[in-house]
């Protein structure tokens, strides 16, 4: 069965670092692109990023280009999304998903999600 | 960016009804669209991809049409599980995907 677990909901400070994770099992972690989503409070999703945990290729959102980092730890089936300053305008739920066999345009499976509020 | 729009934000059905859902991207995708439901509280599950491929488990009364600019998601008959958030996203320019605003189904 595939699944995507994510670490637990963290409290923050702004200014502070933070790195969240997506562990994958099931399935072929190398294999499949993950995908990382944002939700803030009461709205819509939006896509921040991809990464290909085979070789590690990483494209970002224009919008969260330089705001976030995306990485994977291959032999932990495990993929992060950090933060080196977080700020009260990064509140909002975090999810990890895998891209589709099919295409990797389309997540077939998702995470349970991580809610970071940061605030002073 | 290649935004979307999607319309009605919110429909109020009951169970039985037949609902639809449309979905206009700025420019044209071809038929590199897709489908989610969220539930509050839940993360998003792929109903639709590839505009009118039903993603396997879904129920056959999602189906979804369209190419180009112009996308539907018809729910044929309203079941009380369905009633959820729904959103469209464009997936024609990898990775710079981006998702509709949603639309909202609740209960008449």
């Amino acid at each position: 069965e595939v699944q995507l677990v994510q670490s637990g909901a963290e409290v923050k400070k702004p200014g502070e670092s933070l790195k969240i994770s997506c562990k994958g099992s099931g399935y072929s972690f190398t294999s499949y692109w993950i995908g990382w989503v944002r939700q803030m409070p009461g709205k819509g999703l939006e896509w921040m990023g991809i990464i290909y945990p085979g070789d590690s290729d990483t494209r970002y959102s224009p919008s969260f280009q330089g705001q976030v980092t995306i990485s994977a730890d291959k032999s932990i089936s495990t993929a992060y999304l950090q933060w080196s300053s977080l700020k009260a305008s990064d509140t909002a739920m975090y999810y990890c998903a895998r891209q589709s066999p099919y295409s990797s345009s389309y997540s077939d499976y998702w995470g349970q999600g991580t809610l970071v509020t940061v605030s002073s | 960016d290649i935004q979307m729009t999607q319309s009605p934000s919110s429909v109020s059905a009951s169970v039985g009804d037949r609902v639809t859902i449309t979905c206009r991207a700025s420019q044209g995708i071809s038929s590199w669209l897709a489908w989610y439901q969220q539930k509050p509280g839940k993360a998003p599950k792929l109903l639709i991809y590839a505009a009118s491929s039903l993603q396997s488990g879904v129920p056959s009364r999602f189906s979804g049409s369209g190419s180009g600019t112009d996308f539907t998601l018809t729910i044929s008959s309203l079941q009380p599980e369905d009633f959820a958030t729904y959103y469209c996203q464009q997936a024609n320019s990898f990775p710079r995907f981006t998702f509709g605003p949603g639309t909202k189904v609740d209960i008449k």
